[in-house]
């Protein structure tokens, strides 16, 4: 079976630096995914690691080590409507579904 | 808009009842996915489907069944509903991995 663990909450402060961690366990590993979803609406893609290594797209890094079964999302800058759960999800080899986490709930206060 | 449309959106119905929910999916995409999401569970995997078969399955009730029609627009059907199939349903489409899912707006089912 798969494992995949985040936080279930989170807070920070407008303008601020947030890392949300995920940690997988799984056979098969191909490649890692985030959403953020706000409440009642759509997950939309943020991101996607295969490699080893940081991603860097705007306000948002995410960040891989296969061999850790680690990743991260960096969220710089924080600004009101980042208030979302963000969700990790992995793809396994020779599959094109994803196992989603449970989501970590990022409140962002002024 | 992602592209990925579902309907309907709210669907209110008894226990014991029966409805079905319906996804077209972005224009190319020959994947369907759909997933199922609870306060306590996050988001479940149910059934994939490409080009009109079925890809693979997850954690789908023997009640639930799905399936996917010539124009790529794909079915979910809930059978014998209890109050525990109130959720959030999500269709997803894809072209491959790489570019992950593009979700649907959901159908919120109560089942009361």
């Amino acid at each position: 079976g798969q494992n995949i663990d985040q936080p279930t909450e989170m807070t920070a402060t407008e303008g601020a630096i947030v890392q949300i961690n995920c940690t997988y366990q799984t056979s098969g590993f191909n490649g890692l995914f985030w959403y953020q979803q706000h409440a009642g609406e759509a997950p939309t893609f943020l991101s996607y690691n295969v490699l080893d290594g940081l991603e860097e797209k705007g306000r948002f890094s995410s960040f891989l080590s296969r061999s850790k079964g680690y990743s991260y999302l960096l969220l710089k800058e924080l600004q009101m409507k980042d208030s979302a759960s963000y969700l990790c999800a992995v793809s396994l080899m020779g599959y094109s579904t994803l196992t989603f986490g449970k989501g970590t709930m990022l409140l962002v206060s002024p | 808009d992602s592209g990925v449309t579902q309907t309907p959106k709210h669907l209110i119905t008894a226990t014991g009842q029966r409805v079905t929910l319906r996804c077209s999916p972005r224009s190319g995409d020959l994947s369907v996915y759909w997933y199922q999401q609870s306060l306590d569970q996050g988001l479940q995997f149910l059934i994939q489907y490409y080009n009109g078969e079925e890809r693979a399955k997850g954690n789908i009730l023997e009640r639930f069944s799905a399936q996917q029609f010539p124009d790529l627009h794909s079915e979910l059907n809930l059978s014998s509903l209890e109050l525990g199939d109130s959720a959030l349903y999500f269709c997803a489409s894809s072209v491959d991995t790489t570019d992950g899912y593009t979700f649907g707006s959901g159908t919120r089912l109560t089942v009361v």
